[in-house]
């Protein structure tokens, strides 16, 4: 079992549509947790941490469930340059920082 | 600053032949990292280190070497390349002070082994 799955997508939405992608992760010593966005060709960059109490930044929230090792990105008034793939990571708190890469979630916003 | 660079961009190697993939950081970074990207896939740990003069193994470290000299450089070393190793390598980095714990990459280099 991988330690963490996404749905690979892709999602194919028009812009102004909300979409969601989910992620679950296997190790239940995780401690951080992230949303990273990769463009094609280019260098993952950090979207958004996830908190426990969840967290909004504009139109992108996010959601953590320890019970169920369960990650959500919720993206509202989808643009079209959200179009991308969607990373998400965990870091299980040791003292190296190591993160852990699911194989992403591909998001194509049509006009 | 100009962050995490890693040189070179691109590069084409044939089988057995050896290469080292440069990658430099001017943020005092602690901890550095090489990740290495599959088509389709999610980024896999190579190795780390977590200060000069200090390297570990990550996920996929056979094939690869690094060392560490200076706060500001963690070359990766291949030696005898074999296909399987073509990929997009990414560097990053980390202050050990940082809150928010966001890793810095690199643009990454692409390389093909023939």
């Amino acid at each position: 079992r991988k330690e963490v799955e996404q749905d690979p997508g892709p999602f194919n939405v028009p812009e102004g549509a909300t979409v969601a992608f989910n992620c679950t992760y296997s190790n239940s010593a995780s401690q951080s947790f992230f949303w990273y966005r990769q463009d094609c060709r280019k260098e993952p960059k950090l979207l958004m941490s996830v908190y426990s109490s969840g967290n909004e930044d504009g139109r992108f929230t996010a959601q953590l469930n320890r019970a169920s090792q369960y990650i959500s990105l919720l993206i509202r008034d989808s643009k079209l340059s959200d179009s991308a793939t969607y990373l998400c990571v965990v870091n299980i708190v040791d003292s190296s920082y190591k993160l852990i890469f699911g194989s992403g979630t591909r998001l194509l916003v049509r006009p | 600053n100009a962050g995490v660079t890693q040189t070179p961009k691109f590069r084409i190697l044939k089988i057995g032949q050896s290469m080292t993939l440069q990658c430099t950081q001017d943020m005092n970074h602690n901890y550095m990292y090489w990740y290495r990207q599959d088509p389709g896939m999610g980024l896999k740990l190579i190795y780390y280190s977590v200060g000069a003069g200090i390297t570990d193994k990550g996920e996929v470290p056979n094939g690869y070497n690094v060392s560490r000299s200076t706060t500001e450089d963690f070359p990766l070393r291949l030696e005898l390349a074999a296909p399987s190793q073509t990929s997009v390598y990414f560097c990053a980095s980390i202050s050990r002070t940082s809150g928010r714990r966001e890793q810095f990459f690199g643009p990454g280099t692409r390389l093909t082994v023939l």
